[in-house]
């Protein structure tokens, strides 16, 4: 089945830095990709997905980018505020098999005021 | 938007009784949806795929005699925690799809299990 390997768990950054972060999958046939960022004790939110044939999106502070050969995709915040922090997962998923997602472990996001 | 709902949002059971936590898809038909765990400060673990009118897919480690699953109608799935014990605690929650090979993912609202 599929694996999926998210880095850092933990980031801290300056308000106004970016921040990156970084996901590999092991599936050759995954071919969605979606990000989530969720606060404590809720459901994730979407924040950000690409498709397997798209190497890259981008949503006003937010985008994504997608290496097929290398499997591995990342999301990058761009300007942080305060409110970016939470926990952020990525995740894949191969359509055929439905809509069942494999996640990231998660990394915690903190930006300082 | 599509809404994914869950209930209940929070429940606290004694040690040996069961549970159910519901997952309803309110303005969509779901066939498939997805039940997933999340242990604190830990990531969602898929535990099953429920599929309707026919019996529910576990992921390898979940015991499906523990963790039952119905799925008698297209907007309705259903997991119930047997026999619970403390370790059981954990957040539930559970997603759908509208049909289609474009349509979003929704998450219900998640249900916390306490086990005392």
């Amino acid at each position: 089945g599929e694996n999926v390997e998210q880095h850092p768990s933990t980031l801290s950054v300056q308000e106004g830095d970016s921040a990156v972060i970084k996901c590999t999958y092991s599936d050759s046939a995954s071919n969605y990709f979606p990000w989530y960022k969720q606060e404590l004790g809720k459901r994730p939110q979407l924040i950000i997905d690409i498709r397997s044939n798209v190497g890259e999106k981008k949503d006003q502070r937010i985008a994504v980018t997608l290496n097929k050969t290398a499997k591995h995709f990342s999301l990058h915040i761009t300007e942080t505020q305060p409110e970016d922090s939470a926990v952020y997962f990525c995740a894949a998923s191969e359509k055929s098999s439905g809509d069942k997602l494999t996640f990231g472990t998660g990394t915690r996001l903190a930006v300082r005021p | 938007g599509a809404v994914v709902s869950q209930h209940p949002s929070r429940v606290i059971c004694k040690s040996g009784t069961s549970v159910k936590i519901e997952c309803r898809s309110l303005d969509f038909q779901a066939t498939t949806m997805f039940w997933y765990r999340q242990f604190p400060k830990q990531s969602l673990m898929l535990m099953a795929t429920s599929n309707e009118g026919s019996k529910a897919t576990y992921e390898q480690g979940v015991e499906k005699d523990k963790f039952l699953i119905n799925h008698a109608s297209l907007t309705l799935s259903t997991l119930t925690v047997t026999s619970a014990h403390p370790e059981d605690s954990s957040f539930y929650i559970c997603s759908a799809a509208p049909g289609g090979r474009r349509n979003t993912i929704y998450f219900g609202e998640g249900s916390w299990l306490t086990v005392v």
